[in-house]
């Protein structure tokens, strides 16, 4: 059982570029999310899957794009990489879209933008 | 809008010591409380969570009471080990279509021997 999984650990990309962050959980949980994490400033969600099927912004989706492409699959995609989006990037998992529910994360991708 | 507020590290401690990482919140209604712990090179874990006012959460010898006359709810430790350096977060959640949870900006604590 590896509960959440990410790809790459690492990636560095010039300004311009894109790549897509790769997230899958083995757990049959219903809902997904993307998180950055920056210094200073906690995890911000970037994008939300309550459900196979359905994906929503959250707080920070500016330069994101995501698709839920099956129940175990949820990716991260950056269309024109900026500096700005030099962060660790994090993908969650729940069982249900429910305030008591916890998540579960992935080891993280440490994205670099030059 | 929401909003938790993490004592600012990081906390050196040594170890045996007894570790206090207050957290206050400000929601309106009634959020769940979680604490979740992130240890080097790796992703966020879950360490306790309490969903209701008066409920204490505990895991591995960490406590936490959820403390609504106070929005607060603060980690404690009575006896702190090298293995409990880490990064931790104190967060809240709500239900809204999606599970929203509002994140501190973490504590580091260090455990010296």
């Amino acid at each position: 059982n590896a509960g959440v999984t990410q790809t790459p650990k690492f990636q560095v990309l010039k300004t311009g570029q894109s790549m897509t962050l790769q997230c899958a959980q083995d757990m049959n949980h219903n809902s997904m999310y993307w998180y950055r994490q920056d210094p200073g400033m906690g995890l911000r969600l970037i994008y939300y899957s309550a459900s196979e099927g359905t994906t929503d912004k959250g707080e920070v989706p500016n330069g994101y794009n995501v698709s839920r492409l099956n129940k175990r699959e949820f990716s991260l995609r950056l269309e024109s990489a900026a500096p700005s989006q030099t962060s660790v990037y994090f993908c969650a998992s729940s069982e249900a879209p429910i305030s008591t529910d916890t998540q579960y994360f992935g080891p993280g991708t440490r994205l670099t933008v030059l | 809008g929401n909003s938790v507020t993490q004592m600012e590290g990081p906390v050196t401690l040594s170890e045996e010591a007894f570790l206090t990482i207050n957290c206050t919140y400000t929601a309106t209604g009634y959020p769940s409380l979680f604490w979740y712990v992130q240890y080097p090179g790796e992703g966020l874990q879950l360490l306790l969570k309490a969903t209701k006012a008066d409920d204490k959460g505990s895991n591995k010898g960490f406590e936490a009471t959820y403390r609504k006359e106070t929005t607060s709810f603060h980690l404690e430790k009575g006896s702190v080990q090298v293995s409990d350096s880490a990064v931790y977060f104190c967060a809240l959640s709500y239900s809204g279509g999606y599970q929203k949870v509002t994140f501190g900006t973490g504590t580091k604590l260090q455990v010296i021997p």
